[in-house]
C-alpha cells in the first residue's frame, strides 16, 4: 500500500523557537495534502489543506502565520510551527491524497511536538 | 459533510465479534462512509469504506443500513491488537477527512 512518512516522528524544542515537520508520500504523487493536530485523549483536528504549488487553505481558528505550510513538490509538504510556545505541545499528523486515484489518502505516522 | 456520532467506548471479549454502531442521518447520497482507527501516538489506519452496499475485507465487514443513515462495522474475531479507537467518517470525494470523537474499543482477554 501506498506510504506516506513524516519527520521527524518526534521533537523537543524550547519555547520561542521554530520547527519544520516534513510529510512525503513515498511512492505515490499528491497534489493535496493535509495537516491535522491531536491533543492528549482528543480526536484529530483538521488545521489546513496544502495544494502543490499554491496557497495553503487553512481552517478556521487555524493562525495561518503561526503554521506555515509549503507544499513545494507532489511528494513534500512542509508545516513550520513559528515562536512555538508550550501550548504548541502536540500530535502533528499529515495525510496526502493520491493525484491519479483521487478517493484515496494515507495518513503519515505522526510528529510528537513537545515545546518546553 | 455530514456530521456522524458514535457510542464514546465499547468493550469487546477477545475472540468474539466487535460490532461498532455509527449513525449519520444527515448523510447526502454521494458520500462515503470511512472507517479507521488510531491506536494510541499513531497516525489512522484505514479500515474500510463503503457508499451503499455491504463490504468485507481482510480487516472487517461494513454494514450499511438501506436508508444509509446508520451503519455497523464488524470486527469478526477481535484481538488485543484491535484496541484502539474506531473513527465513523462521511466522506465527499475530494474533500477532506473530518474526524467525529470516535469510539474507544477495548478488547478484554
Amino acid at each position: 500500500g501506498a506510504v506516506v512518512s513524516q519527520h521527524p516522528s518526534w521533537v523537543i524544542c524550547k519555547s520561542g523557537t521554530s520547527v519544520k515537520i516534513e510529510c512525503r508520500s513515498l511512492d505515490f504523487q499528491a497534489t493535496t495534502m493535509f495537516w491535522y493536530r491531536q491533543f492528549p485523549k482528543q480526536s484529530l483536528m483538521l488545521m489546513a489543506t496544502s495544494n502543490e504549488g499554491s496557497k495553503a487553505t487553512y481552517e478556521q481558528g487555524v493562525e495561518k502565520d503561526k503554521f506555515l505550510i509549503n507544499h513545494a513538490s507532489l511528494t513534500l509538504s512542509t508545516l513550520t510551527v513559528t515562536s512555538a510556545h508550550p501550548e504548541d505541545s502536540s500530535f502533528y499528523i499529515c495525510s496526502a491524497r493520491d493525484r491519479v486515484l483521487t478517493y484515496e489518502q494515507y495518513f503519515g505516522p505522526g510528529t510528537r511536538l513537545t515545546v518546553t | 459533510d455530514a456530521k456522524t456520532t458514535q457510542p464514546p467506548s465499547m468493550d469487546c471479549a477477545e475472540g468474539r465479534a466487535a460490532n461498532l454502531p455509527c449513525n449519520h442521518s444527515t448523510i447526502s447520497g454521494n458520500e462515503y462512509v470511512y472507517w479507521y482507527r488510531q491506536i494510541h501516538s499513531q497516525g489512522p489506519q484505514y479500515i474500510i469504506h463503503g457508499l451503499k452496499n455491504n463490504e468485507t475485507n481482510e480487516m472487517a465487514s461494513l454494514i450499511i443500513t438501506e436508508d444509509r443513515k446508520s451503519s455497523t462495522l464488524i470486527l469478526p474475531h477481535a484481538t488485543l491488537r484491535d484496541t484502539a479507537v474506531y473513527y465513523c467518517i462521511a466522506y465527499l470525494t475530494g474533500n477532506q477527512f473530518y474526524f467525529g470523537t470516535g469510539t474507544s474499543l477495548t478488547v478484554i482477554p
